[in-house]
């Protein structure tokens, strides 16, 4: 079966601190696609990040960085500095190879940045 | 690009009425999936159409129905609507369907079942 769990629900930091949004995956599969999607408020999901399961070199784009270790099965994601603007849902999601487009998403985290 | 649209954006319907959603993928894009999203099941996948044709089906009951159209336009269709069907819709579209694709999603269609 695959699964995956974002074990925090909630976390509430100050501006300028940094943040790491976990997210832990299973799967039988070889090969896979891991993603994370940033939902404001207005509802919208916004595409962040695409790791495939051959290529576990981490990612840095501006504040953002993703850790992806297959050893652990995780896909963690980090936010530098972070910024109000920052505060929204967050959301880990995975989805098998093959000929499926569907997403199996976690319940998501609610980062809320205090000014 | 234009992104992926979804109209209505909010609905009210009462239980038992039946709802159609629409969603326009993204110019040029083929393949387009829906998910229900609700406070209790988080975002849980509904189908996925390609091509006009079905290629997946999460688990839902039927009432729970939808088509592609030629120009990669999709519809959703609830029967017989319940009060648990109250939920963000949510439309995401990919080019080709493929294991390279990312899905880009719209802002949803927020519907209320009284």
């Amino acid at each position: 079966a695959q699964k995956v769990t974002q074990a925090q629900t909630e976390i509430s930091v100050v501006e300028k601190e940094d943040v790491t949004l976990d997210c832990v995956y299973e799967t039988r599969d070889t090969t896979y696609y891991l993603f994370w999607y940033k939902q404001p408020p207005s509802g919208e999901l916004v595409f962040l990040i695409r790791r495939n399961s051959f290529d576990e070199q981490n990612e840095i784009s501006g504040r953002y960085s993703w850790n992806f270790q297959k050893s652990t099965s995780s896909f963690n994601f980090t936010i530098t500095a972070s910024q109000v603007v920052d505060s929204a849902v967050y959301f880990c999601a995975l989805r098998a190879g093959g000929a499926t487009n569907k997403l199996i998403f976690g319940t998501g985290t609610l980062l809320a940045v205090q000014p | 690009k234009a992104g992926v649209t979804q109209t209505p954006r909010y609905l009210i319907k009462t239980r038992g009425q039946q709802v159609t959603l629409s969603c326009s993928p993204i110019s040029g894009h083929r393949s387009v999936s829906w998910y229900q999203q609700t406070p209790g099941q988080g975002l849980q996948f509904l189908f996925e159409y390609f091509s006009e044709t079905q290629r997946n089906k999460g688990n839902f009951p039927g009432r729970f129905s939808g088509r592609q159209f030629s120009n990669s336009r999709s519809e959703m269709n609830v029967s017989t609507l319940e009060l648990g069907d109250s939920a963000l819709y949510l439309c995401a579209s990919s080019p080709r369907g493929d294991s390279t694709d990312t899905q880009y999603f719209g802002p949803g269609t927020r519907l209320t079942v009284l």
